[in-house]
């Protein structure tokens, strides 16, 4: 079993659509949840972190954490096309971040 | 501001050379680390360090060394490059305190 797993997509909505990703992990021991966005070719960058069980917003963002269920998810409200990207989950054990395989998300206008 | 700095961004090598990639961070965080991707395997840790003379291996380490002299550099070496080292490399540093990783730009290496 991999320690994260992400629903494998690929995703895609309509502009305007709320889109949901998932993640769960197999560490009853992680400490902190992160989720990192990437556009082709580009880098990983950080947009949401969540250390406590329930919801997180910022702007269009929603991070949501159940420690109990070990399940983290990311909704983006309002998609748009600059959306479009890989959507990378991170789970923290000690210092080290284990990453899930992402989920591709395409915004179609 | 802050940043991470890696070089070479692309290199094409042969099989058997020796590489060593760069890293450099003026975030002045203790942690640092190197992942990396692939299609259909997402980002792997190779390897990572906790601070000065600190080194670690991680999931996918063979081939690859790393080593820390002082605290903004971590270079990783491939000591005899093999066809299935070809990949993306990402190194990045992290604040101890949050977890939160930060990544330099990459650097795209194929072994021919």
């Amino acid at each position: 079993q991999k320690e994260v797993e992400q629903n494998s997509g690929p995703l895609s909505v309509p502009e305007g659509a709320i889109a949901s990703l998932n993640c769960t992990y197999s560490d009853r021991g992680s400490q902190s949840f992160f989720w990192y966005r990437q556009y082709s070719g580009k880098s990983p960058e950080l947009i949401m972190s969540i250390y406590s069980n329930g919801d997180k917003e910022d702007g269009r963002f929603t991070a949501q954490l159940n420690k109990a269920s070990q399940y983290v998810s990311l909704l983006i409200r309002d998609s748009q096309p600059s959306d479009s990207a890989t959507y990378l989950c991170a789970v923290r054990v000690d210092y080290k971040l284990s990453f899930g395989a992402g989920t591709t998300v395409t915004v179609r206008a | 501001d802050a940043e991470i700095t890696q070089s070479p961004r692309h290199k094409i090598t042969e099989t058997g050379r020796q590489v060593t990639l760069a890293c450099h961070q003026t975030w002045n965080h203790n942690n640092m680390f190197w992942y990396r991707q692939d299609l259909g395997h997402g980002l792997r840790l190779i390897h990572y360090s906790y601070g000065v003379q600190d080194t670690n291996k991680g999931e996918v380490s063979d081939g690859y060394s790393v080593s820390r002299s002082n605290t903004e550099d971590l270079p990783l070496t491939l000591e005899s490059a093999a066809s299935s080292q070809t990949s993306v490399y990402f190194c990045a540093s992290s604040d101890r305190n949050t977890g939160e990783l930060f990544f330099g730009e990459g650097s795209r290496l194929t072994v021919l």
